[in-house]
């Protein structure tokens, strides 16, 4: 069954840390780019972040350069995020995915054909 | 980065009618634009890839269409279970971006 389970989320003061695990399964992670997607409430979804297969090549949304990192470890088949100096407008849930058809050429975008079940971060204003 | 322009942001519909949500680019994209269907406490479900390939378990009455900037996602049919927010995504290129999203009600 392929399977992403996030875990790391809760309520971070304004200026700390956090960082977000994805567990994945059922699937070769290895083989696969990966995203962090994130959506504020009430809001639509927001691209945050892509880490290629082999996890040389990373790419951010503007808003989180310099402050979130997005790494992997295949041996472990999981997915990171982790985000510094965090503020209110990164409230929301976060949610890792599978990217379907990512290339290089495309600086790994792509379709999201597998998602996890989100994990909620709160910054506090 | 890519603008995404989706329309209508709400619709209204019965049990069985056939509705269109419409998806239009800043760029010609060719056909690197998806459809994801979203229901309240959920993620996002992935219906069509690249404008027209029905995603695997996906019913039949879900059909997209389009390329370049002008993209169309039809529900023919609808079904209880359709209701809900359905947001377009163009994967041409990172940054990665979203429609506002449409909210398809009773």
């Amino acid at each position: 069954q392929v399977q992403l389970v996030e875990s790391g989320g809760g309520v971070v003061q304004p200026g700390r840390s956090l960082r977000l695990s994805c567990a994945a399964s059922g699937f070769t992670f290895s083989r696969n780019a990966m995203h962090w997607v994130r959506q504020a409430p009430g809001r639509g979804p927001e691209w945050v972040a892509v880490i290629s297969d082999d996890g040389s090549s990373k790419y951010y949304v503007d808003s989180v350069k310099g402050r979130f990192t997005i790494f992997r470890d295949n041996s472990k088949n999981t997915l990171y995020l982790q985000m510094n100096s965090l503020g209110a407008e990164d409230t929301g849930v976060y949610y890792c995915a599978k990217c379907w058809d990512c290339g290089r050429a495309s600086y790994y975008a792509g379709a999201f054909d597998i998602w996890g079940q989100g994990s909620m971060v709160t910054v506090p204003s | 980065d890519i603008q995404m322009t989706q329309s209508p942001s709400s619709l209204s519909a019965s049990v069985g009618d056939r509705v269109t949500i419409t998806c239009r680019t800043g760029q010609n994209i060719r056909t690197h634009l998806n459809w994801y269907q979203q229901k309240a406490g959920k993620g996002p479900n992935l219906l069509i890839k690249t404008a027209s390939t029905l995603e695997s378990g996906v019913p039949p009455r879900f059909s997209g269409s389009g390329s370049g900037t002008d993209f169309t996602l039809t529900i023919s049919g609808l079904q209880p279970e359709d209701f809900a927010t359905y947001y377009c995504q163009q994967s041409y290129i990172t940054p990665i971006t979203f429609g506002q999203g449409t909210r398809l009600e009773i």
